[in-house]
């Protein structure tokens, strides 16, 4: 079965600061990867997707998101967080053949002190 | 475009009353999702239709609860007899994508938020 893991559950920072949040998974096959972000208040959105290619991929607003396949790990990176980055970010999971669920680690909850 | 609307947006009942969630896609999208965050936890699948069939209910908790989409457009949720475990927020997504690899991004709604006491 599929399943993701995210390490960490609470993160503060500082405005500037860099950004990494873990993010592993464990499928038997090949997969999509996406990072979703919920804002205070708001829906979850589509911050960025993997399916193939280049495995560096960059999303909204300066993410961006490195997929290591022998690690099966797919990281979110951002050189200078803002306050307006203060959110709830998710990692999740497809496989990419028929009518894959997608499925969610828990969530980290990111705060950005100004 | 209108996005993904859920209603309602928060509810509170008691034990054993029943709650009906509602979930209006985006037009024209065939895959309609329905997802449940317990406090905490991680967000999980329960099901997804294709139009109006019900191609995956492996994640539905039990037969308290019912999920319909007549006529492939809106949905439905409810949950009969509501438990105390219940509580969380339910989350419903649509993509537009029809067929046997479905890549397309899920567009979320805000989720209702349930409550049970």
């Amino acid at each position: 079965a599929q399943s993701v893991s995210q390490h960490n559950h609470h993160v503060i920072l500082s405005e500037a600061a860099s950004l990494e949040l873990g993010c592993n998974y464990s499928y038997g096959g090949t997969v999509n990867l996406f990072w979703y972000v919920q804002y205070p208040g708001q829906h979850l959105q589509l911050l960025l997707k993997y399916f193939s290619g280049d495995p560096l991929v960059k999303g909204i607003k300066g993410f961006e998101a490195e997929f290591i396949k022998s690690k099966f790990s797919f990281n979110l990176r951002k050189p200078s967080v803002q306050w307006s980055d203060t959110a709830e970010y998710f990692c999740a999971v497809k496989g990419n053949t028929g009518f894959q669920k997608l499925v969610f680690g828990t969530g980290t909850r990111l705060l950005v002190s100004p | 475009e209108a996005g993904v609307t859920q209603f309602p947006s928060h509810s509170v009942i008691e034990k054993g009353q029943t709650v009906t969630l509602r979930c209006d896609p985006i037009s024209g999208h065939d895959n309609l999702y329905w997802y449940r965050r317990v406090m905490g936890k991680e967000i999980k699948f329960l099901l997804h239709f294709v139009k109006e069939s019900k191609q995956d209910e492996s994640g539905m908790p039990n037969n308290r609860f019912l999920a319909e989409r007549t006529g492939g457009t809106y949905s439905t949720l409810k949950v009969q007899p509501a438990e105390l475990e219940d509580s969380g927020v339910y989350f419903c997504a649509s993509s537009q994508f029809y067929g046997s690899t479905n890549t397309g991004e899920l567009f979320f709604g805000e989720g209702s938020r349930l409550t049970v006491l």
